[in-house]
């Protein structure tokens, strides 16, 4: 499984938008890359995930490299709601496991 | 997305005896469901992975007859603590996989059981 590296913590203030990028060097070709949100006490929540590319959703967008050793996760506007910690997976596509890194903790202030 | 429930949510038990969480995917079947522990400020640690039908496979230093996985069907996955001791109090998360035939398959998590071995 592919080990993944991410900030421990970013900062930002309501209405900003917020990028946090995960380095996954050594993905292999059946792997993909999934973004949860986590708050305490609370399981993960999925929010995006993608192989290459550009991929968006309601809530986020997710940027992939042509050479997939790294994701951004970007997040529109965010309010003090999104106050939570982030993890980047990569996720085997046959094995379906993934590992957990230690995640970013993003603290949104007013 | 897909819902996934665990139940309880929160449970107390005295040392030496055995809890059982229940996890279930409530709008689709799920060949393979996994679960986690966490303990607090840290990530979530993978302990083992359940499929339907077979043995679960457990992550190197999970003890399987401690933590006994029983995957009966598409939809349940029970995970059974033994004879619990105080440092088995953690946050039991379990995830069930979505999709398959080519598609990405997606993770979904259940909101996690609170374990506390007095």
């Amino acid at each position: 499984l592919a080990k993944t590296t991410q900030p421990i913590s970013m900062d930002s203030y309501e209405g900003q938008e917020v990028n946090i990028t995960c380095s996954h060097n050594n993905i292999a070709t059946n792997d993909y890359i999934t973004w949860y949100q986590q708050f305490p006490s609370q399981g993960p929540r999925f929010i995006i995930q993608g192989y290459k590319t550009k991929v968006t959703n309601e809530v986020a967008s997710l940027f992939i490299p042509a050479d997939r050793k790294s994701s951004t996760l970007s997040l529109p506007r965010v309010s003090l709601s999104d106050t939570a910690v982030y993890y980047c997976l990569v996720v085997n596509t046959n094995a379906g496991k993934s590992t957990f890194g230690d995640g970013t903790t993003l603290t949104v202030k007013p | 997305g897909a819902v996934v429930s665990q139940h309880p949510s929160w449970v107390i038990c005295k040392s030496g005896t055995s809890v059982k969480i229940e996890c279930r995917s409530l709008d689709f079947q799920a060949t393979t469901m996994f679960w986690y522990r966490q303990f607090p400020k840290q990530s979530l640690m993978l302990m083992a992975t359940s499929n339907e039908g077979s043995k679960a496979t457990y992550e190197q230093g999970v003890e399987k007859d401690k933590f006994l996985i029983n995957h009966a069907s598409l939809t349940l996955s029970t995970l059974t603590v033994t004879s619990a001791h105080p440092e088995d109090s953690s946050f039991y998360i379990c995830s069930a996989r979505e999709g398959g035939g080519g598609s990405l398959q997606t993770q979904y998590f259940g909101p996690g059981t609170r374990l506390t071995v007095l």
